[in-house]
């Protein structure tokens, strides 16, 4: 079974200050990771994904993350936050065979940006 | 990328009543679509997956004959809510697979739709 961890629920960040959230994966199989941002009362939009090539992912908006086999973690950064960045943020994976496309996400990570 | 939309974006109704949610994909063809449920401050719950032309497989403690399920065409899932309650107030949120080249590739999530039941 494949689980995601994302490690703090809430975090807050200076504007142009570096951000960090946390995800460290479980699964059995290579993953595929995603992360995906949702802006309140919307649907989830897709930061970037990992599927097995590039470890150092780069995404939408400035994101990036780095898949770490050896630490099972999958990072998103941004070098300098945006006010406009204010959101919550959910990692999942999926071992995307076919017929089981399913995303597990994790509890996702409210990111607050102080001016 | 690609787009989902759902439809209504918003829905107030009585207990009692039933309401549908409908689900497209915009610009491409999805077999495989999901529904899940999600509550405030909380991630999202994977209800059920829809497949084109076959019965929706649904998740564990999820009662299909509550939030039944269509997916009659390639663009187009809906979730129908069968006599609503209070406690089936809830932000829902669609998903398609977007397949490159036969192979999974990304999942595209719709807007959502807020359920009000009163």
């Amino acid at each position: 079974a494949q689980s995601v961890t994302q490690l703090g629920s809430h975090v807050s960040v200076s504007e142009g200050a570096l951000v960090l959230l946390r995800c460290n994966y479980s699964s059995s199989v290579p993953p595929y990771l995603f992360w995906y941002v949702q802006y309140p009362n919307q649907g989830l939009q897709l930061l970037l994904k990992y599927t097995s090539a590039a470890t150092l992912v780069k995404g939408i908006n400035g994101f990036e993350a780095e898949f770490k086999k050896s630490e099972t973690s999958f990072h998103l950064t941004k070098p300098s936050a945006h006010m406009s960045d204010a959101a919550e943020y959910f990692c999942a994976v999926s071992d995307w065979n076919f017929g089981n496309e399913k995303l597990t996400f994790g509890t996702g990570t409210r990111l607050t940006i102080i001016p | 990328g690609a787009v989902v939309s759902q439809h209504p974006s918003r829905v107030i109704c009585k207990s009692g009543t039933s309401v549908k949610i409908e689900c497209r994909s915009l610009d491409f063809q999805a077999t495989t679509m999901f529904w899940y449920r999600q509550f405030p401050k909380q991630s999202l719950m994977l209800m059920a997956t829809s497949n084109e032309g076959s019965k929706a497989t649904y998740e564990q403690g999820v009662e299909k004959d509550k939030f039944l399920i269509n997916h009659a065409s390639l663009t187009l899932s809906t979730l129908t809510v069968t006599s609503a309650h209070p406690e089936d107030s809830s932000f829902y949120i669609c998903s398609a697979i977007w397949f490159f080249d036969r192979v999974p590739d990304t999942q595209y999530f719709g807007p959502g739709t807020r359920l009000t039941v009163l």
